[in-house]
């Protein structure tokens, strides 16, 4: 069964400080990659996807992930956080075109601290 | 802009007792999932469906049952509430199987 780990529960940062969470997914075969953002109270949301091509994707409000094929990875990246980057951050991975589930990490509780 | 609509947003219920949880979605998307999200654990899935009048098992479907009898309504019930059902469920809804996953706002069931 596939499966998606997330390195690390907790992680508090300075503001301006850079930022990068562990990604590592199970399955061997064809993959789409997702990271979405929870912030406090409020539903989970796209922050970027991946499926093929260029592995640095790009998402919103300045993050960034890169896919690393040979070390089943997918780690989030943002050169500097801010406050209001304070949310749980879930990676999730579908096996290629057809499959109808995602799984997804135990998420990432990011705090930044003014 | 709706998207993806949960009702209720809160409920507390009795060990036993049994309730049905809605979602509604207005983007016209074949594809819906309910999630629970717990402490610790992330997102499970418990039940999908790829479109009307079909639905499967996910990873924890014990204790549930599902329904889409509509497009746009995926309906989870909860037979005989049990207090390990204590959870926030989420119902999300995607165009097709690869395209990413809309979330609702979410459903805190307490079952005491």
């Amino acid at each position: 069964a596939q499966s998606v780990s997330q390195h690390n529960h907790h992680v508090i940062l300075s503001e301006a400080a850079s930022l990068e969470l562990g990604c590592n997914y199970s399955y061997g075969g064809t993959v789409n990659l997702f990271w979405y953002v929870q912030y406090p109270g409020q539903h989970l949301q796209l922050l970027l996807k991946y499926f093929s091509g260029d592995p640095l994707v790009k998402g919103i409000k300045g993050f960034e992930a890169e896919f690393i094929k040979s070390k089943f990875s997918f780690n989030l990246r943002k050169p500097s956080v801010q406050w209001s980057d304070t949310a749980e951050y879930f990676c999730a991975a579908g096996s290629g075109a057809g499959s109808y589930q995602l799984t997804f990490g135990k998420g990432t509780k990011l705090s930044v601290i003014p | 802009n709706a998207g993806v609509t949960q009702t209720p947003k809160f409920r507390v219920l009795k060990t036993g007792q049994s309730m049905t949880l809605l979602c509604a979605q207005d983007m016209n998307h074949e594809y819906m999932y309910w999630y629970r999200q717990d402490p610790g654990m992330g997102l499970r899935l418990i039940h999908y469906s790829v479109g009307e009048g079909t639905t499967a098992k996910g990873e924890v479907p014990d204790g549930y049952n599902v329904s889409r009898l509509k497009k746009q309504n995926f309906l989870l019930g909860l037979e005989s509430a049990a207090p390990s059902q204590t959870s926030v469920y989420f119902c999300a809804s995607s165009r097709s199987s690869n395209q990413p996953q809309h979330f609702g706002d979410g459903t805190r069931l307490s079952i005491l």
